[in-house]
């Protein structure tokens, strides 16, 4: 059975620092991982998708890595600012299945 | 962009009431999703529906039900809510699983 693990589940930055937030998965036969973020008492924003066959995914300030073959992936931010400030969430799908597995979660304060 | 419509951002109703959470997505998508998203419990699935008037239980639809009728449509029902239902509930869509999934704003219902 999948399982999806967010680590840490909570960071603290300073502005303009880059970081970096972990997500691991058991099962490594995954379809594809997405990142997501969540503002307090909002819905899912998708920030990056990454096929199972790709390295990684950039838009903007932010860069997702994925490595099946260790059961990992990471999400970088670079020169973070306070509107970064979120939960971070990533799921994957397990080859033959149609539904995400999500971790719990990263939740993020960037300070002014 | 696609977009995911719920209803109701919040919704207060008394237990026992029969309770319908309604989502819309407005770019034909194949696949419909409801989740609850509880503290410490991260994000779990109910159901979910991958064509018309097709369904398929997810972890916990102990106390659901769901109707879809129309493509666009997927209709998450508490048939009689209890306290232990007050939660957030976030619907998503996908057109396959290549597409990853887009979220709605989420609905907080509390039951009282």
């Amino acid at each position: 059975k999948q399982e999806v693990t967010q680590i840490p589940a909570a960071l603290s930055v300073p502005e303009g620092e880059n970081l970096v937030l972990n997500c691991s998965f058991t099962d490594s036969a995954i379809y594809n991982l997405q990142w997501f973020r969540q503002d307090p008492g909002k819905g899912l924003t998708s920030l990056l998708l990454i096929q199972s066959s790709q390295r990684e995914q950039t838009s903007g300030r932010l860069n997702a890595s994925l490595d099946k073959s260790s059961g990992r992936s990471t999400l970088y931010i670079a020169a973070s600012q306070p509107g970064d400030s979120a939960t971070y969430l990533c799921a994957v799908i397990t080859s033959g299945t149609y539904k995400y597995i999500f971790g719990t979660g990263t939740r993020l304060k960037v300070l002014a | 962009d696609v977009k995911v419509t719920q209803s109701s951002r919040y919704l207060v109703k008394r237990t026992g009431e029969k309770v319908f959470l309604e989502c819309v997505q407005d770019m034909d998508h194949e696949n419909m999703f409801w989740y609850r998203q509880d503290p410490g419990l991260g994000l779990r699935l109910i159901y979910f529906s991958y064509d018309v008037k097709m369904k398929e239980k997810g972890d916990i639809p102990e106390g659901y039900s769901v109707s879809r009728e129309k493509k666009e449509r997927f209709s998450l029902i508490l048939e009689s809510a209890s306290t232990n239902q007050t939660s957030m509930y976030l619907c998503a869509s996908s057109q396959t699983k290549i597409y990853g999934y887009t979220f709605g704003s989420g609905t907080r219902l509390t039951v009282v």
